[in-house]
């Protein structure tokens, strides 16, 4: 059973501040990689989605890695703003030959950007 | 483009009554799938629908089922509900596919539902 882990679970950072965000993950047998956003109450946004035969994603001031072999991915934030405070979570999509696989998600990060 | 829309957005119901919730799929996709997000934890995986079937199940009992239309929207419901159904259920969407973009899912901004 996959099983998905965070952390820090929670992380409070004065605004300008690069900062990183692990996750880690136990069957390295994933499709896919998908880190989300969170605010409060709300729906989940996309920020990048990292394909199995690929090593990182860039997007704006983010920056993700995946090292499948150790299950491993990482969550980079470059010059941290209050805006970016939000519960960061990480999601695998396991393996298939069809497509017919539900995400498995981490408890997320708090983060907390101080302005 | 809309993106993925759910209704309600607030639903109150009380123990052992029955509830339907509502998704309609972004724009070119026909994968639905349903989250069950209890409070300060990650999403759960409640099943998928693809071709008005449903493809994959998680870790949910009977009373949680779903249905899929031709037009891809889709209905969650939850019957004899309990006080633990009391959570945030996300509907997510994508285009079936293999590689690249067709891959990623796409969010609604959920329904809150609280059973007392």
């Amino acid at each position: 059973k996959q099983e998905v882990t965070q952390i820090p679970a929670a992380l409070s950072v004065p605004e300008g501040e690069n900062l990183v965000l692990n996750c880690s993950f136990t069957d390295s047998a994933i499709y896919n990689l998908q880190w989300f956003r969170q605010d409060p109450g709300k729906g989940l946004t996309s920020l990048l989605l990292i394909q199995s035969s690929q090593r990182e994603q860039t997007s704006g001031r983010l920056n993700a890695s995946l090292d499948k072999s150790s299950g491993r991915s990482t969550l980079y934030i470059a010059a941290s703003q209050p805006g970016d405070s939000a519960t960061y979570l990480c999601a695998v999509r396991r393996s298939s030959g069809g497509g017919a696989d539900g995400l498995t998600f981490g408890k997320g990060t708090h983060l907390i950007i101080q302005p | 483009d809309a993106g993925v829309t759910q209704s309600p957005t607030h639903l109150i119901k009380t123990r052992g009554q029955q509830v339907t919730l509502r998704c309609s799929p972004k724009s070119g996709h026909d994968t639905v799938s349903w989250y069950q997000q209890a409070l300060g934890q990650g999403p759960q995986f409640i099943f998928q629908y693809y071709e008005e079937e449903e493809r994959q199940r998680g870790n949910f009992p009977d009373r949680f089922s779903g249905h899929q239309f031709p037009n891809y929207s889709s209905e969650l419901n939850v019957n004899a509900l309990l006080l633990g159904d009391s959570a945030l259920y996300l509907c997510a969407s994508r285009r079936n596919g293999l590689a690249g973009e067709d891959n990623e899912q796409f969010f609604g901004p959920g329904t809150r539902l609280t059973v007392l």
